[in-house]
C-alpha cells in the first residue's frame, strides 16, 4: 500500500460525457501528478501539481483539467469523452516540488472506460 | 528526438535464473534514468534511478542497472528471480528540470516459469 488513495476504481460512461477522478495523496506529500497508460499511447505523464499550483505539464488534453485542494487531494476532470480516452489514469504523489526525479508513490489507478 | 525503446515485449524465465531488461535512449543532454515496476493490478513502483556517479545503481528487491553511455543503454538485471518478479517493468528517461519532458518506454512483461 503506496499510501496514495484514489477514487473510483472503475468508472463507465458514454462518449460526450464529463467525468472527475480523485486523488488522495500521502501524508505529507505536496505534489501530485497524474499519468494516463493506455495500450495505444503507453504510459504518459499528463500533469504535476505542487501545493496547489500547477508545476509541470505534459501530453495533456485540452479537454483535460485538474486542480489540486488546499488539503492537497486532487482531481482530475476529463470532458467530452472519446472512445480513447478509456485507459488507466494514474495518481502519484511526493514530497518535493522538483520531486518528480524523487521517489514517487503512485495509486492502484483509476480505470476509465468509455462506451 | 528523444525516445526510450524497450526491444523486448515479453520475456520468460525459469525460477532461480538470472534477468536482464534491455533499455536504450535517446537523449540529448545526460538523462535521468529510471526502472519502475507494475505488477498486475497495482500502480508503478519505483525500483532505482541513476542520476551521476557511479554507473552501477542498486535498487529495491534485488535488482540492479548499469547506466552505459557509450551504448546509450540502462539495462535492469537480477540475479535470481522469484516468482513475485512477474510483472511488467518500465524504463523512463527525463532531465531534472521538468517533469513535462519523461518518457516511458513501451515496458517489458516478465514472466516466471515455475
Amino acid at each position: 500500500d503506496s499510501g496514495v488513495t484514489q477514487t473510483p476504481k472503475h468508472l463507465i460512461t458514454a462518449t460526450g460525457q464529463r467525468v472527475t477522478l480523485r486523488c488522495s495523496p500521502r501524508s505529507g506529500d505536496l505534489s501530485v501528478y497524474w499519468y494516463q497508460q493506455s495500450l495505444d499511447q503507453g504510459l504518459q505523464f499528463l500533469i504535476q501539481y505542487y501545493n496547489g499550483e500547477e508545476r509541470a505539464k505534459g501530453n495533456i488534453l485540452e479537454r483535460f483539467s485538474a486542480q489540486q485542494f488546499p488539503d492537497l487531494h486532487s482531481e482530475l476532470n476529463l470532458s467530452s469523452l472519446e472512445l480513447g480516452d478509456s485507459a488507466l489514469y494514474f495518481c502519484a504523489s511526493s514530497v518535493h516540488r522538483e520531486g518528480w526525479t524523487d521517489t514517487q508513490y503512485f495509486g492502484p489507478g483509476t480505470r476509465l472506460t468509455v462506451l | 528526438a528523444q525516445s526510450v525503446t524497450q526491444p523486448d515485449i515479453h520475456i520468460t524465465v525459469s525460477e532461480g535464473a538470472s534477468l536482464e531488461l534491455r533499455c536504450n535512449y535517446s537523449y540529448g543532454a545526460t538523462p535521468y534514468l529510471f526502472w519502475y515496476v507494475q505488477s498486475p493490478g497495482q500502480g508503478l513502483q519505483l525500483l532505482l534511478k541513476y542520476f551521476s556517479g557511479d554507473t552501477l545503481v542498486q535498487g529495491i528487491k534485488g535488482f540492479e542497472a548499469e547506466f552505459k553511455r557509450s551504448q546509450s543503454s540502462f539495462n535492469l538485471r537480477k540475479p535470481s528471480v522469484h516468482w513475485s518478479d512477474a510483472a511488467e517493468y518500465f524504463c523512463a528517461v527525463g532531465p531534472y528540470s521538468s517533469a513535462s519532458k519523461i518518457i516511458f518506454g513501451s515496458g517489458t512483461r516478465l514472466s516466471i516459469r515455475p
